[in-house]
């Protein structure tokens, strides 16, 4: 089965970066989702196509793509984004998604 | 604004079928380009993909899940479900009906519901 594999845990200190991979277990790579989950919420999607901003999401959150891993960069890190982070994919053959392992971002 | 409410029993018994429905507000169902999608999230775990319903009927679930997994649409009601068969323990979990915007390939999951959580238990 395809897997999404992400950093259980990421500490950051108020405004540094955090960065966070997202790697796959196989190519072909299709684009890459990002969704960040607050305690008793809702996800709520950060990243779309591996890289593009959905309207309303701080500049300080953006997306790369380097062959099989993506990252997820929150630049000057606020303490309203500690939450679980979670990257999506398809499958190889692109007919269903997965789900990263999630990582819990911690504002130190 | 687009709305998603998910309704259905919160205690469910072991070998039966679970059966959740999301109720769209704020726009028609079946009206632009969007997958209608379900997922779920054990207590204090991560995500999982459940499958998801086009505009036009097309599906696709998560391989794992498929053989007890069907996802319809009601068009009349704005609605959509989510039956899972055969189910056990491991099928608890807060379940999500949530939009994907799918134009020119995907834009991910934009609208979510507030979850719904399903206890499977005798």
């Amino acid at each position: 089965s395809y897997e999404l594999t992400q950093p259980p845990s990421v500490s950051v200190s108020p405004g540094q970066t955090a960065r966070i991979t997202c790697s796959a277990d196989a190519l072909p790579k299709h684009y890459t989702y990002w969704y960040q989950q607050k305690p008793g919420q809702a996800p709520m999607l950060v990243i779309y196509k591996d890289s593009e901003r959905p309207s309303g999401i701080p500049e300080r959150f953006s997306g790369s793509s380097s062959g099989t891993t993506v990252t997820l960069t929150i630049s000057g890190v606020q303490a309203e984004d500690e939450a679980d982070y979670y990257c999506q994919s398809a499958d190889s053959s692109n007919t269903y998604y997965v789900f990263g392992t999630g990582t819990k971002v911690t504002v130190l | 604004q687009v709305q998603l409410q998910e309704s259905g029993p919160g205690l469910v018994k072991p070998s039966q079928t679970l059966s959740l429905t999301c109720t769209v507000s704020g726009g028609s169902i079946s009206s632009g380009s969007y997958y209608w999608s379900w997922i779920r999230q054990p207590a204090g775990k991560g995500l999982e993909w459940i499958g998801r319903i086009y505009t036009s009927g097309s599906t696709n679930y998560n391989p794992s899940l498929k053989s007890r997994v069907t996802i319809s649409v009601d068009t009349s009601k704005n609605q959509f479900s989510l039956k899972l068969s055969s189910v056990t323990a491991a099928d608890t979990a807060v379940y999500y009906c949530a939009r994907e915007n799918y134009g020119s390939g995907s834009y991910g999951v934009d609208y979510w519901g507030q979850g719904t959580l399903v206890t499977v238990s005798s």
